[in-house]
């Protein structure tokens, strides 16, 4: 079964420090989108991208973010200068097309900044 | 704005009974999704079951089924015969149906626990 895949699975970096996240998506999705869980707390969304661009991103997706799609298969976050609070689970999703609702979620990316 | 509220951060119940999510929601829409998804320790985040707003039937899954209440904005998740494997954070999501707003909504989660 297709299923969304992120690496890595843990990532520690210094603050300050950029990072870059990895996704991919289902082979045939064209929506893409990136949520983040900070510990213990709700499921948040950062961004949504289509079409190779955003769509909608949220308050918390400030400049420090940013997503790209470089090759076709894999989709990207990056944060180029980690602050303590970016500490949180990252989950890259994808949906198929317009009419699916349902997004599928990746196993998350552990970002833990020290 | 839409928001979901799950109203039990955590709910325990014994194996083989049954077991109740709650979940509330705020919109002004009239077409949406509406989604519980199922989170176990290894933070995976997996769909269980999803109903559609303009559907009245409400949907189920095996073991899965809920109780959508359109006009009372309540969206509750009902566990059958529960297993030790359903121990999971379990999210209620909203989704409007047009896709202008693409993102999915979810609640803070509630935190199940089966007692074998």
């Amino acid at each position: 079964e297709p299923e969304v895949t992120q690496t890595p699975s843990h990532q520690v970096t210094q603050m300050g420090q950029e990072v870059i996240l990895r996704c991919v998506p289902i082979s045939n999705h064209l929506y893409f989108y990136w949520y983040r869980q900070i510990l213990g707390q709700k499921v948040e969304f950062l961004v949504s991208f289509y079409n190779n661009e955003i769509s909608e991103k949220s308050e918390i997706f400030d400049d420090q973010f940013s997503v790209e799609r470089p090759d076709g298969s894999n989709f990207t976050l990056k944060i180029r200068s980690t602050k303590l609070e970016d500490s949180a689970m990252y989950f890259c999703a994808s949906r198929r097309d317009r009419v699916e609702p349902e997004a599928f979620f990746g196993q998350g990316t552990r970002l833990t900044v020290v | 704005a839409q928001t979901v509220t799950q109203s039990q951060p955590e709910m325990s119940v014994q194996e083989a009974e049954t077991v109740t999510l709650s979940c509330t929601y705020d919109t002004s829409e009239s077409d949406y999704y509406l989604f519980w998804y199922k989170q176990p320790p290894s933070r995976q985040m997996i769909l269980v079951i999803r109903q559609e707003a303009y559907k009245q039937q409400n949907a189920t899954e095996n073991r899965f089924s809920v109780n959508f209440q359109k006009a009372a904005k309540s969206f509750s998740l009902k566990i059958s015969d529960s297993q030790l494997g359903d121990a999971a954070m379990y999210f209620c999501a909203f989704k409007p149906l047009m896709n202008r707003d693409d993102k999915i909504i979810f609640g803070k989660g509630t935190r199940l626990h089966i007692l074998p």
